[in-house]
């Protein structure tokens, strides 16, 4: 099962931003649309990114998204205490059969 | 709002069967995907499958000879079977609303609370 690749950690002090990288392949995010779940502690994940950039209502324009061609990023300005969590990269592989990959996960820290 | 309530059977004995309902409350069942995922104490997420409107189910080719998911849209209900499970299963199991259909293509928009299912003998 092929897996989108993050780093495991990332962190910054309250009112900078931070940028998480999330890596894949040709079949994945090279031709698939890019999620981003954020996962509060202790809570159910929650859809950040949807479509490459694109925000639900509700999902402050702190959080931003964009896509290159294999990789994606997720950068999160203004940081805040509430943003302390996990977060996720998804993407549709087409390798052999369709399916669901999610990202490595990266947990951010606000120092 | 839409929300997802999610219960099952949350201690099972290795090669017992786990099964787990998710229900559709305040909001339609048809034109949308149900999936699951999965996430193991301490670990990431995983994808087990999804059951589409069409009727079609797709799995992680991981699980796939262990899982079945069926719905009953009359009742606004899906479900997830997985046999044979092991401690490896363990793992806290949410259900979630999916679409993916163009030009929108939300993705997984409505997540249920999730429910621990824990392994062992």
């Amino acid at each position: 099962q092929p897996v989108l690749t993050q780093p495991p950690s990332a962190s910054e002090i309250p009112g900078q931003s931070v940028t998480i990288s999330c890596s894949g392949t040709p079949s994945n995010i090279g031709k698939n649309y890019v999620y981003w779940y954020q996962q509060l502690p202790g809570k159910a994940p929650r859809l950040l990114i949807y479509r490459n950039n694109q925000r639900p209502s509700g999902v402050p324009d702190r959080f931003s998204a964009s896509k290159a061609v294999t990789s994606a990023s997720l950068a999160i300005s203004g940081l805040r205490s509430e943003d302390e969590g996990d977060y996720y990269c998804a993407a549709w592989d087409d390798t052999l059969t369709t399916s669901c990959v999610f990202g490595t996960g990266t947990k951010v820290t606000v120092l | 709002q839409v929300q997802l309530k999610q219960w099952g059977a949350r201690v099972l004995r290795p090669s017992e069967t786990l099964s787990l309902t998710c229900a559709v409350d305040g909001g339609p069942f048809s034109g949308f995907s149900w999936d699951w995922i999965r996430q193991p104490p301490g670990g990431g997420l995983e994808w087990i499958g999804e059951f589409q409107d069409s009727g079609k189910t797709k799995y992680n080719p991981s699980l796939k000879s262990r899982v079945t998911m069926s719905v009953d849209a009359s009742r606004g209900q899906f479900f997830l079977n997985l046999t044979s499970v092991t401690a490896a299963d363990t793992a806290v199991y949410y259900c979630a609303r999916a679409d993916y259909s163009a030009p929108e293509a939300y993705g997984m928009d409505v997540w249920g609370q999730g429910t621990t299912i824990t392994v062992s003998s």
